[in-house]
């Protein structure tokens, strides 16, 4: 079965500093990637995706995925973070013949300091 | 302004009693699913509906039912038979059911049983 992994439950960094979030998913095809961020009590936003091509994706508010095959990974960056970006973000992944659904990470709740 | 409606945010029942969430979306999507999300677990399927009058099955719709009489709604009951119903309730839209596209969420639901 397909799954998704999000080592790090908790992440802090200082306002300004430089993001790394980590996914590592577990499925032989290609896969469909994606981040998406949610603020306390709220749906989930898309930040960015990936199915094919250039392995490094840009999505909005300044966040970039790079999908190492490799690895298995599909790791968000952001060069420097700010105040607003303190939420939760969730690492998903959809696979051909993988049944009609995402599957979802636990979750990795970043907090900002100023 | 396109998008997905859940209502109402804040729900509380009596233990017993049936409770029905509503999702609607007009995106003209085809697709359409719940999850539910428990703090450190992520986002579980309860179920999904390719198309209208069609639903499957997630990996937890045990103690759950839908209805899908419409394109743009999809309402969940909880039953009384959801042993631990407490939970955030998320309604999700794609244009078509798949791992490769990408899904759009409503605001949530919080429902609390006691």
């Amino acid at each position: 079965a397909q799954s998704v992994t999000q080592p790090d439950i908790h992440i802090t960094v200082s306002e300004g500093a430089s993001l790394e979030l980590r996914c590592n998913y577990s499925y032989g095809a290609t896969p469909y990637l994606f981040w998406y961020v949610q603020s306390p009590g709220q749906g989930l936003q898309l930040l960015l995706k990936y199915f094919s091509g250039d392995t490094l994706v840009q999505g909005i508010k300044g966040f970039e995925a790079e999908f190492k095959r490799s690895q298995s990974s599909f790791n968000l960056r952001k060069p420097s973070v700010h105040w607003s970006d303190a939420a939760e973000y969730f690492c998903a992944v959809g696979f051909t013949g993988g049944g009609n659904k995402l599957t979802f990470g636990t979750g990795t709740q970043l907090k900002v300091e100023l | 302004d396109g998008g997905i409606t859940q209502s109402p945010k804040y729900l509380f029942r009596k233990e017993g009693q049936n409770v029905t969430l509503s999702c609607e979306q007009n995106l003209n999507h085809d697709a359409m699913y719940w999850y539910r999300q428990d703090p450190g677990q992520g986002l579980r399927l309860i179920y999904y509906s390719q198309i209208v009058n069609d639903f499957q099955k997630g990996d937890i719709a045990e103690g759950y039912s839908v209805s899908r009489e419409k394109k743009e709604s999809f309402p969940l009951t909880v039953t009384s038979a959801q042993k631990n119903p407490t939970a955030f309730y998320l309604c999700a839209s794609s244009i078509q059911a798949g791992g490769r596209y990408e899904q759009y969420f409503g605001p949530g639901t919080r429902l609390t049983v006691t």
